[in-house]
């Protein structure tokens, strides 16, 4: 039982590249999430899903998109990445909702130059 | 939206009880609180929940009173590998995740 894992662990980019996260659970959850961490704060939620084929908004959903085409994996993309957006991207899932456990992949950590 | 607080930092010794406060409002009424450890480059951890009163599990207690606007984690007897980041978690009443900004505990010996 892996739980969580996520690919790749870094990565750097440089300004406007492209690249996607891959985030995968093997505990047949339904929901799953995409947050970031900056240095010394919490964790803000970009995108989440409550199931295969679905996605929603979080907090900070701008320059990112999402797509969960397969129960157990949930991928982050960033189509033009911006310096702003060099952080660490943890990717979560849970049984139902977020009021369920969430378990956490060990994270991405992300450069861009 | 919802706004959380929670002490920076805070330090204690080893075998004490350490309380941790998070201040909330304008959380949903009906959803859970919840309480989050994180070590260094790895991602968080549970620890426990609750919606009201007092829960408790096998390392921690959470305390949260009835107008719930604010939560308090409780850790028995703490040792070295208790240091680490805390953190709370609320659903705001527009049901958007809230996490603290997090409380780094350091336990010294």
């Amino acid at each position: 039982n892996a739980g969580v894992t996520q690919t790749p662990k870094f990565r750097v980019l440089k300004t406007g590249q492209s690249m996607t996260l891959l985030c995968a659970q093997d505990m047949n959850h339904e929901y799953m999430y995409w947050y970031r961490q900056d240095p010394g704060m919490g964790l803000r939620l970009i995108h989440y899903s409550v199931g295969e084929g679905t996605t929603a908004k979080g907090e900070v959903p701008d320059g990112y998109n999402v797509s969960r085409l397969k129960k157990q994996n949930f991928l982050l993309g960033l189509e033009s990445a911006a310096p702003s957006q060099t952080s660490v991207y943890f990717c979560a899932s849970s049984l139902a909702g977020p009021s369920y456990e969430q378990y956490f992949g060990p994270g991405t950590r992300l450069t861009v130059t | 939206l919802a706004k959380t607080t929670q002490p920076i930092s805070m330090d204690s010794y080893e075998g004490q009880e350490v309380n941790i406060t998070c201040s909330h409002n304008n959380i949903a009424t009906n959803d859970y609180i919840t309480w989050y450890q994180q070590f260094p480059s790895q991602g968080p951890r549970f620890i426990i929940q609750g919606y009201k009163t007092k829960v408790t599990n096998e390392v921690a207690s959470l305390f949260i009173p009835a107008d719930r606007k604010s939560s308090t984690l409780s850790l028995p007897r703490v040792s070295l590998s208790d240091t680490a980041v805390y953190y709370c978690l609320v659903w705001d009443s527009n049901y958007q995740l809230i996490w603290g900004a997090g409380t780094k505990l350091i336990i010294k010996p």
